[in-house]
């Protein structure tokens, strides 16, 4: 009866690659979040998609790019990765304005 | 937009203290300020929140208060125990964008000995 799951929980890659982390909510919520923590823990709010549609997009670079193909799942694709990319990446929905529920987290490390 | 500051960045307490959290923000039109608990390697977890339109809120041993005048708010644990060690972060945003908005403080690592 997991809410909010994402895949995987761990992903190393070498620089240059491209990955993608697939999240799923089992929540019925319109809106789907992803967050990412760096190694201070400081949490960031990268996307925010409501019904498919992209709402809020902070300045993150344009290697990264989310996708929605349904209000139940956001994935979030990254090209080309850097050392910098090397954080967890939070997976998140919430019914519009109300309490927001996380992922387990997805733990990138880049070398 | 909005900033949220917290302080202090780490606190240790004995089994049994209490512990007080505190965080400022910059938007008088945040109402909305929620807390979260993120243990270790797990996934931050609501634990309360409060509302602009009260001073203070209480569950079991943790409460929140809210001075809106001052843009203040802080999470008071009471009876600590050592399942209480985590990371805190505040959060603020504007009621009617609630969790699409919010702004995390820079968190708290709490440590509580036995």
């Amino acid at each position: 009866d997991t809410a909010v799951s994402q895949t995987p929980k761990y992903l190393v890659t070498q620089m240059g690659n491209d990955k993608s982390i697939k999240c799923e909510q089992n929540l019925g919520h319109d809106t789907m979040y992803w967050y990412k923590q760096d190694s201070k823990k400081f949490l960031k709010i990268m996307f925010s998609y409501n019904n498919k549609e992209l709402i809020i997009n902070e300045t993150v670079p344009n290697r990264f790019s989310p996708k929605s193909p349904d209000k139940a799942h956001l994935n979030l694709h990254i090209n080309s990765l850097e050392l910098g990319d090397s954080a967890v990446y939070f997976c998140a929905s919430s019914q519009d304005r109300g309490i927001g529920f996380f992922g387990p987290g997805t733990r990138l490390t880049v070398l | 937009g909005e900033n949220v500051e917290q302080h202090p960045s780490t606190l240790s307490v004995q089994e049994g203290d209490s512990a007080v959290i505190k965080c400022t923000y910059s938007d008088s039109a945040s109402n909305y300020f929620p807390w979260y608990k993120q243990e270790l390697g797990k996934r931050p977890q609501l634990i309360i929140d409060i509302r602009s339109n009260v001073g203070e809120k209480k569950d079991q041993r943790i409460a929140v208060t809210l001075n809106k005048t001052a843009k203040h708010f802080s999470l008071h644990i009471t009876e600590t125990q050592p399942e209480d060690s985590a990371v805190y972060f505040c959060a603020a945003s504007r009621l009617n964008t609630g969790f699409q908005k919010l702004v995390f403080g820079t968190g708290t690592r709490l440590l509580v000995s036995p």
